[in-house]
């Protein structure tokens, strides 16, 4: 079955304690995202990866790092966690970063930073 | 830069009816594509149409079906016989013909009444 998997799900966590979201998809991939969602602002993208070792910002990227060593595996690092980075976390991925591949969504992972 | 605007946070329909929700964009690109997807409770991302910018005929799904108007930019979503299971949040989103990422709107809550 085709699936993006992030871990963990939930985590409450405290300030400044460094913390990795990690995402993994079993479909060879090569196009990878990280998008967080927040009331009224819908869905922004942080980072994105066209393959492995290539990996770019997107549109709200402070705060945060990513890594690309194998095709399958995009995880989303938060070296000092701060509040306003409690958010619901979401990976993405597709076959290439053109548009007629379908894009596939992992589960969200609800991240609270207190 | 890309910008998609949902001007209705909220909207309800009485089950069977027919609701619309609406989504403006602005681009100055002129190939791209639109996409509805849809959040229920659970916080899953589920696809519920798509339209290719260059197509004039509008998409549809089984009850889902669009109304697009590319010289107005605008790209609204219209359920048809409106069930229960269709409560949810609704995410107008935009992607350049050669792009690598959606930009979403901020999402419409929509509250199916029996």
């Amino acid at each position: 079955e085709a699936q993006v998997t992030q871990n963990p799900r939930y985590l409450i966590t405290v300030t400044g304690k460094k913390l990795t979201v990690t995402c993994s998809q079993n479909m060879n991939h090569e196009y990878m995202s990280w998008y967080r969602q927040d009331p009224g602002l819908g869905l922004r993208q942080i980072y994105y990866s066209m393959n492995v070792e290539v990996t770019d910002k997107g549109d709200v990227p402070e705060g945060y790092k990513v890594s690309r060593k194998e095709k399958r595996n995009f995880p989303l690092i938060l070296e000092s966690p701060s509040p306003n980075q409690t958010s619901l976390y979401f990976c993405a991925s597709s076959l290439t970063g053109k548009i007629g591949n379908t894009i596939y969504f992992g589960e969200g992972s609800w991240l609270t930073v207190v | 830069a890309q910008t998609v605007t949902q001007s209705q946070p909220e909207m309800s329909v009485q089950e069977a009816e027919t609701v619309t929700l609406s989504c403006t964009y602005d681009t100055s690109e002129n190939n791209y594509y639109l996409f509805w997807y849809k959040q229920p409770p659970s916080r899953q991302m589920i696809l519920v149409i798509r339209q290719e910018a260059y197509k004039q005929q509008n998409a549809t799904e089984n009850r889902f079906s669009v109304n697009f108007q590319k010289a107005a930019k605008s790209f609204s979503l219209k359920i048809s016989d409106s069930q229960l299971g269709d409560t949810a949040m609704y995410f107008c989103a935009f992607m350049k013909r050669y792009g690598n990422k959606l930009v979403f709107g901020a999402g419409t809550i929509l509250r199916v009444k029996s």
